[in-house]
């Protein structure tokens, strides 16, 4: 089945400064690559998605690349704040997701 | 529009009981989805099911199983509880598209501790 790894495993940045996880995954079959934040005591929430066919997407200040020959994926948070504490899953899905084991980011004020 | 909820949020059970979740989906979304999460574990993938079938399932002991009803509500259910089951057990509904994967809703989770 599909193995998602995810680094780093925590990340601590200063405010305004841009953050970076990165995930690999091992099914090549995969197409769909979710990103979750999960803030203390809630349920994951999906705050970016790309799919296969696409290279980059982005949001505001949330970006997400993928690299489908080297299959790897990246999220990049840019001018972070102290809201964007919180710990980030990457997944990667062919039929079903398979989730990375999460990086916990803290932005320091 | 409501979300995805889980009951009850919270259960605390003695090794050797067995303990059923529930997870009602957001409505029209007919694919269930479990995991456990545990720190350091990530989320663990239990099993999916989709119009009362279950679509894949996970790598994990015979003791969790589940399923789920016409309205699309499903259940899971742990037997023979171990020390190592407590943990966060989350539940998330999706349209999906045939084979195609579509923005999974989490709930908030129940957090089960066996004692």
């Amino acid at each position: 089945g599909e193995n998602v790894e995810q680094h780093p495993s925590t990340l601590s940045v200063q405010e305004g400064d841009s953050a970076v996880i990165k995930c690999t995954y091992s099914d090549s079959a995969s197409n769909y690559f979710p990103w979750y934040k999960q803030e203390l005591g809630k349920g994951p929430q999906l705050i970016i998605d790309i799919r296969s066919n696409v290279g980059e997407k982005k949001d505001q200040r949330i970006a997400v690349t993928l690299n489908k020959t080297a299959k790897h994926f990246s999220l990049h948070i840019t001018e972070t704040q102290p809201e964007d504490s919180a710990v980030y899953f990457c997944a990667a899905s062919t039929d079903d997701m398979r989730f990375g084991a999460g990086t916990r980011l803290t932005v320091k004020p | 529009k409501a979300g995805v909820t889980q009951t009850p949020r919270y259960l605390i059970k003695t090794r050797g009981q067995q303990v059923t979740l529930s997870c009602s989906p957001i409505s029209g979304h007919r694919s269930v989805s479990w995991y456990q999460q545990t720190p350091g574990q990530g989320l663990q993938f239990l099993f999916e099911y989709f119009s009362e079938t279950q679509r894949n399932k996970g790598n994990f002991p015979g003791r969790f199983s589940g399923r789920q009803f016409s309205n699309s509500r499903s259940e899971m259910n742990v037997s023979t509880l171990e020390l190592g089951d407590s943990a966060l057990y989350l539940c998330a509904s999706s349209l999906r598209m045939g084979s195609v994967n579509t923005e999974a809703f989490f709930g908030q989770g129940t957090r089960l501790t066996v004692v």
